[in-house]
């Protein structure tokens, strides 16, 4: 089953957000694999965070992952024009399977 | 410069089969897992399938295990998605995708290519 994202998220430039993805002890809860993606309509996923909190080389450090149980977060601050986006989740799961979170629009005021 | 490159995709009636091809340079194929994740429209993303560098592992999501096979030639640095068998709720954009070695993520992302499933 597909992880639990919020269907849409807003702020204003320069406040911060925040995207939860919930999943169950047999993905989210029992890997430290969570990794997040951003997507800009028409355009391919692009890692921003992976292994829960890390960031890829070239991602700002407004970029910012966490986790705690069954549930993952990803938080962006200092909000940019730029950030306006769909976010998805990923988490490895049992039987060597990979699962997505159902996308998070964001939208900057 | 990584470099993945989706192909063979096409409008096919319920039923059929498709083969697609992922492309890839930039870095050593045989050293990464690789996998394909699809997108219906206007929906969100669902991984497909991914397969160990050696070729020698796969894995699959439960809406296409049975009708789908992953595989790679790693003499032609190419990925392949064999589907039979198909739905019209196969009907999306599939990517592929490069594995990360280790971390757990996908790093890099084809453009992806256009499966479309109609009578």
């Amino acid at each position: 089953s597909a992880l639990t994202q919020p269907a849409s998220v807003s702020g204003s430039p320069g406040q911060s957000i925040t995207i939860s993805c919930t999943g169950t002890s047999s993905d989210v809860g029992s890997y430290n694999l969570v990794s997040w993606y951003q997507q800009h309509p028409g355009k391919a996923p692009k890692l921003m965070i992976y292994e829960v909190s890390k960031r890829p080389s070239g991602v700002s450090n407004r970029f910012s992952g966490s986790k705690s149980g069954n549930t993952a977060s990803l938080t962006i601050s200092g909000l940019q024009a730029e950030d306006e986006a769909d976010y998805y989740c990923c988490s490895h799961a049992d039987s060597s399977t990979w699962v997505f979170g159902g996308g998070t629009k964001l939208t900057v005021l | 410069e990584v470099q993945l490159l989706e192909s063979g995709g096409a409008l096919v009636r319920p039923g059929g089969s498709l083969r697609l091809s992922c492309a890839a340079s930039g870095f050593t194929f045989s050293d990464y897992s690789m996998t394909w994740v699809r997108q219906a429209p206007g929906k969100g993303l669902e991984w497909v399938s991914i397969i160990t560098g050696s070729g020698g592992d796969t894995y699959y999501g439960d809406s296409v295990k049975g009708r789908f096979t992953i595989s790679r030639d790693n003499s032609k640095n190419t990925l392949y998605l064999q589907m039979n068998s198909l739905r019209v709720e196969d009907t999306a954009l599939y990517y592929c995708a490069k594995g990360s070695g280790g971390h757990g993520c996908f790093d890099y992302w084809g453009q992806g290519t256009l499966v479309t499933v109609s009578s």
